[in-house]
């Protein structure tokens, strides 16, 4: 059984840092691309950062370029976001979750098979 | 903003069939994948690539897509269906991984 607990959340001042963690198990952690997906307060899901199976390629949405750092332990079967100078829009639950792919025509899709229950960061003074 | 549009709110009557709808440039290249949100709970998968449920999704949800355009279609909605709903798919460029619609929630009255 596929199971992803994230960790790490809190409260943190503007400007401040956290790092959060997904421990991963049921699957072979390495193979798989992983992704953080956040949901602020009432709002809609926002894809933030993905990284490949082995960390070869990594992407941000734009909104955290720069501040935001994913990373992965292939060894710990475990998944990272480093934040940094955080903003009062940084508040969200943040989910970590499983990315599965499949080509057709030519193209890769991806799709996000598996989530975890996700860890509340609140950024506020 | 989003790339991938979708109605705010949808509202469907007891044992009836709706449609959700996800608009999106990226939808002419790549398939959405549609996923279930309950209040306080994370997004469940339940439609993917051209029509495909996971385990333990019931056979009443079902995906199609046409030029810019995909439907998630729920028939015969049940009590449980009620959640919010969201598309995503890669974004127009293919460049990024994913872009999320703006999700649609789904009342059955």
């Amino acid at each position: 059984e596929v199971q992803l607990l994230e960790s790490g959340g809190g409260l943190v001042q503007p400007g401040g840092s956290l790092r959060l963690s997904c421990a991963a198990s049921g699957f072979t952690f390495s193979s798989y691309d992983m992704s953080w997906v956040r949901q602020s307060p009432g709002k809609g899901l926002e894809w933030v950062s993905s990284i490949t199976g082995r960390g070869g390629s990594i992407y941000y949405a734009d909104s955290v370029k720069g501040r935001f750092t994913i990373s992965r332990d292939n060894s710990k079967n475990t998944l990272y976001l480093q934040m940094n100078s955080l903003r009062a829009e940084d508040t969200a639950v943040y989910y970590c979750a499983k990315v599965d792919g499949y080509n057709f025509a030519g193209r890769r899709n991806l799709v996000f098979d598996y989530w975890g229950q996700g860890t509340l960061v609140t950024v506020s003074s | 903003s989003s790339e991938l549009t979708q109605d705010p709110a949808v509202s469907v009557a007891l044992g009836q069939t709706v449609r959700i709808t996800c608009q999106g440039d990226s939808l002419r290249s790549y398939y959405a994948s549609w996923y279930q949100q309950k209040p306080g709970q994370a997004p469940v998968l339940v439609i993917y690539g051209k029509n495909n449920r996971p385990s333990g999704i019931p056979d009443r949800f079902s995906g199609s897509s046409s030029g810019n355009t995909a439907s998630l279609t729920i028939t015969g909605a049940q009590a449980e269906d009620e959640a919010d709903y969201y598309c995503n798919s890669r974004d127009s460029g293919g460049n990024l991984p994913a872009v999320f619609g703006g999700g649609t929630q789904l009342t059955v009255l």
